[in-house]
C-alpha cells in the first residue's frame, strides 16, 4: 500500500538553529499539505501545494518558515532560526483526485 | 475561518461497548467529513469518511451518521476494543481545505 514518507522521524534541535523536514508523497498525487500538530490538539495546515505552486500559506509564518515543492514531487519545509514554541509535531499529507488525505508519520521537532 | 467542535475531550468506554463522539460544523459549503485515528508518535489515520448527500455511512465496527439539519455528524464504534484506544479527530473539508476538530482520547477497559 502506497504511504506518505516523512524523514526525519525525530529531531532534536537548539535555539536559533535552521531545521528542515521532507516528505515524499503518494506517487501521482498532486496535492500536497504541511501541518503542524501542538500536543492535544488537532493539525493545523501550514502550507498546501498544488503540484509545484503554493496554493495557500496563509497560515506560514513566513518570517522563519520556508517551503518548497520544486519539482511537484517530494517538498521540504524549512525553519530558521527555529524557536522554542516551534516544538511540535510536522505532519505531510497527500491527496490525488479524491478528496481524501493521507497522512505521513510526521516529524516530532523538539527545540531546546 | 471554519470551526469544527468535537465532544467529548475523553472518552472511557468498556470492552464490548459502543462508543460515540460527536462534531458541530459551521454553516458553510460543504463537501466532505472525514474521520481520523491516531496512535501516540504516530501520523493520523484515515478511518471513514461521509459526504452530506447520505445521512448514515457503516464500515465495520464504523458508523458515521450526519444530521444536516443539525449541522452535526458523529461517530460509532461498536463493539469496542482496546486496539480501537487511541485519539480521534472529525473533520470538515470544504474550500480546498481540511479543518479538524478538537480531538477525542478514547480508552477502552477490560
Amino acid at each position: 500500500e502506497a504511504e506518505v514518507a516523512q524523514s526525519p522521524r525525530y529531531k532534536i534541535t537548539e535555539k536559533s538553529q535552521a531545521v528542515a523536514f521532507w516528505c515524499d508523497p503518494i506517487s501521482g498525487h498532486a496535492t500536497l499539505y504541511w501541518y503542524r500538530q501542538i500536543l492535544g490538539q488537532g493539525p493545523e495546515l501550514l502550507v498546501q501545494f498544488q503540484d509545484e505552486s503554493v496554493v495557500d500559506d496563509s497560515q506560514l509564518p513566513k518570517d522563519r518558515f520556508s517551503a518548497e515543492r520544486l519539482k511537484g514531487v517530494d517538498s521540504t519545509l524549512k525553519i530558521q532560526p527555529a524557536e522554542l514554541g516551534d516544538s511540535a509535531m510536522y505532519l505531510c499529507a497527500s491527496r490525488g483526485d479524491s478528496y481524501e488525505q493521507y497522512f505521513g508519520p510526521g516529524t516530532r521537532l523538539t527545540v531546546t | 475561518q471554519q470551526q469544527v467542535k468535537q465532544s467529548p475531550q475523553s472518552l472511557i468506554v468498556q470492552k464490548g461497548g459502543i462508543s460515540i463522539i460527536n462534531c458541530a460544523y459551521e454553516n458553510t459549503a460543504f463537501d466532505y467529513f472525514p474521520w481520523y485515528q491516531q496512535f501516540p508518535g504516530k501520523g493520523p489515520a484515515l478511518l471513514i469518511a461521509i459526504r452530506p448527500d447520505v445521512s448514515e455511512k457503516k464500515e465495520g465496527r464504523f458508523t458515521i451518521s450526519f444530521n444536516k439539519s443539525a449541522k452535526q455528524f458523529s461517530l460509532h464504534i461498536m463493539d469496542s476494543q482496546p486496539g480501537d484506544s487511541a485519539t480521534y479527530f472529525c473533520a470538515h473539508f470544504g474550500n480546498e481545505k481540511l479543518t479538524f476538530g478538537t480531538g477525542t482520547r478514547l480508552t477502552i477497559i477490560p
